[in-house]
């Protein structure tokens, strides 16, 4: 069953400016993931976040997860053209184990316009 | 070097016939995956290996049937092929049971 549920389901801004993803997600997890997929290409890994951790930073992004509320946020600041892709949260149920697997959401098209 | 590679990156072919898809990851992780993204960019797990042992299969038909021949290797063959079978098929690997994943660039199966 899906997993997360990212809002929202698209997003146009000028360059420079910021942009907010929000995913939300409906059992207990270990961690949680954001994945960036330019058109006609793979995903790629852009930051994870344990549930023990409320923020976390890597270059321009900014990742808060809040575990009462099943939620997290992505935050791009200062968007550049390039930025333009569907961004996806994945998340991973507790249990664990070897039968890890991570569910991606439907994602955010997001489009940065120069 | 690419990290987890897929070939072929398009297949295009007819209702009812079997086709395969390889890929291999030099990343010397233990657990490769396939997941498959539907037209509306939904990406689902079909199925997951670790060191070649089949651990997650998702109540996919049984017309798909993944082989891992060593654990820098996943198949995955498709028989008598439908139409709901076209989309993205993603490879991707990882290092451990709770890491990042890493994905090839996949493979778009069209079925007419």
């Amino acid at each position: 069953s899906q997993q997360g549920e990212e809002d929202p389901q698209a997003l146009s801004i000028q360059e420079g400016e910021n942009a907010t993803m929000n995913c939300s997600y409906k059992t207990s997890i270990n961690n949680l993931q954001w994945y960036r997929q330019n058109s006609g290409r793979g995903l790629v890994h852009l930051i994870l976040i344990r549930s023990n951790e409320r923020e976390k930073h890597s270059g321009r992004l900014r990742v808060t997860l809040d575990t009462s509320k099943k939620s997290s946020s992505l935050l791009i600041t200062a968007s550049r053209a390039a930025d333009t892709a569907s961004y996806f949260c994945a998340t991973d149920a507790a249990s664990g184990g070897s039968n890890y697997k991570l569910t991606f959401g439907k994602g955010t098209l997001l489009t940065v316009n120069p | 070097d690419t990290a987890v590679s897929q070939t072929p990156k398009y297949l295009v072919t007819q209702m009812g016939n079997d086709k395969s898809i390889k890929c291999e990851q030099n990343l010397g992780h233990d657990t490769m995956y396939w997941y498959k993204q539907d037209s509306k960019k939904f990406l689902k797990i079909m199925f997951s290996y670790n060191n070649k042992e089949l651990i997650i299969n998702e109540t996919v038909p049984n017309r798909f049937s993944p082989k891992s021949p060593d654990k820098a290797h996943l198949n995955l063959h498709i028989n008598s092929l439908e139409l709901g079978d076209s989309a993205v098929y993603f490879c991707a690997s990882s290092h451990t049971f709770t890491g990042e994943l890493f994905f090839g660039e996949g493979s778009r199966l069209t079925v007419l």
